[in-house]
């Protein structure tokens, strides 16, 4: 039931873009993605309800792509502070939400 | 603005000592989780609770029991601890399905 993510890990150097690609097996309710720094617990980003919901604050959005069960986060511009790992979490059930295992993003000047 | 609160943040224990972890939130959410999270890996969901009284396995309970004591806290036990549960345990909490879950600080649990 745990979403696959891809890539494992990304280095970029600042200014540039990256997309971070989760998909699940099953019919997905909704798609969450987090962000966690080193030794803290993940904060949320932002969540998406729907199929061909789009969201985005800052210079970061996400797409959902309900009927290929996928969701994709693009990070644009990116900056020192989008250094983290990054997780979608998926909803398909019973109120359960299950994490992909993470993509290590690393910025760089 | 508590959010969730965990306890112990930091834990050491011999092999085959057992323990509690607790946690409890103040956002009357009725969904809760408890996750390992093992160095360099992804969040791997132990037991959820979808409401009070309630519980189910995740992707790896082997090892663990919960309590859903009532719908502010959700406890984790490990009954007989072994060096594959160290791990850093996060405990979570979102309204049913839709919303964005909420993380506790997480506990870092040692078993020597």
């Amino acid at each position: 039931q745990q979403p696959v993510q891809s890539p494992q890990a990304v280095i970029l150097r600042e200014g540039e873009d990256a997309v971070i690609n989760c998909s699940s097996s099953k019919a997905l309710y909704s798609v969450h993605w987090y962000r966690q720094k080193h030794g803290e617990a993940p904060i949320f980003l932002m969540i998406l309800l729907k199929g061909g919901e789009q969201k985005g604050h800052d210079k970061i959005s996400a797409s959902f792509n309900e009927k290929k069960q996928q969701s994709s986060l693009y990070l644009t511009a990116s900056q020192l502070s989008y250094s983290g790992t990054y997780f979608c979490g998926t909803v398909s059930g019973a109120n359960n939400l299950f994490f992909g295992t993470g993509t290590r993003l690393t910025v760089i000047p | 603005n508590a959010g969730v609160t965990q306890t112990p943040k930091f834990q050491v224990l011999k092999t085959g000592q057992s323990m509690t972890l607790q946690c409890a939130q103040d956002m009357n959410h009725n969904s809760m989780y408890w996750y390992r999270q093992d160095p360099g890996m992804g969040l791997r969901l132990i037991y959820y609770s979808a409401s009070e009284g309630t519980t189910d396995k995740g992707e790896v309970p082997n090892g663990y029991n919960v309590s859903r004591l009532n719908k502010r806290e959700f406890s984790l036990r490990l009954e007989s601890a072994a060096p594959s549960q160290t791990s850093v345990y996060f405990c979570a909490s979102s309204a049913p399905g839709t919303a964005n879950a909420h993380f506790g600080d997480g506990t870092r649990l040692s078993i020597l």
